[in-house]
């Protein structure tokens, strides 16, 4: 079956830092790939994804790239804020079907 | 603005009680929904897939009689924990599918406490 693997945290960092976040996973076909984010009383939101291979989802200046021959899609983000302190999740949906298949969560706190 | 919102945000019940959690779609008329469960520092695990006007759809392991999903209208689908025991404790989140894309809206989650 598809699986997420991401970095354990919290990862604790000062502002302006560089963040990565590593994310492997494993599946069957051409899955889609995504980072959503939950920051502390929200729901989850979707952050960036990628469709295919070598495509680089990007927002609020985090970036992603899926590269299919390290099965990852780690995140990265070059000069962190306060504002970025959240959970962030990996995440999967197969080739079939609409269910997404979850990593488990990364917590990042950017200290001023 | 939201677009999922779950009710109650949180619940503390006892031992061999029953506990309703609402999932509403505000905006859309969502005819599936589906329900997470996250476990402390775990991943999220879809439990079942709401569908509207029939059965749900239980993820394997998933104990259909003792979460009991009723989707009975477009914008609403809700999940009740059955004679809640101490290991039913746990953040329940619900969500929808974004329309026209390939991801999903979700819900803020609801925190059960089963002493």
């Amino acid at each position: 079956g598809n699986s997420v693997t991401q970095m354990e945290g919290p990862v604790t960092l000062s502002e302006e830092a560089f963040l990565t976040i590593n994310c492997t996973y494993t599946a069957t076909g051409y899955p889609s790939l995504f980072w959503y984010v939950q920051y502390p009383g929200e729901g989850l939101q979707l952050l960036l994804k990628a469709t295919k291979a070598d495509d680089k989802g990007s927002n609020k200046g985090f970036e992603a790239t899926y590269r299919k021959e390290t099965t990852s899609f780690h995140l990265e983000k070059g000069s962190v804020q306060v504002s970025d302190s959240a959970v962030y999740f990996c995440a999967l949906r197969g080739a079939a079907g609409n269910k997404l298949t979850f990593g488990g969560g990364t917590r990042v706190l950017v200290k001023p | 603005g939201a677009v999922v919102s779950q009710h109650p945000s949180r619940v503390i019940c006892k031992s061999g009680t029953s506990v309703k959690i609402e999932c509403r779609s505000l905006d859309f008329q969502a005819t599936t929904m589906f329900w997470y469960r996250q476990f402390p520092k775990k991943s999220l695990m879809l439990m079942a897939t709401s569908n509207e006007g029939s059965k749900a759809t239980y993820e394997q392991g998933v104990e259909k009689d003792k979460f009991l999903i009723n989707h009975a209208s477009l914008t609403l689908s809700t999940l009740t924990v059955t004679s809640a025991h101490p290991e039913d404790s746990s953040f329940y989140i619900c969500s929808r599918d974004r329309e026209g894309a390939d991801t999903q809206y979700f819900g803020p989650g609801t925190r059960l406490t089963v002493l």
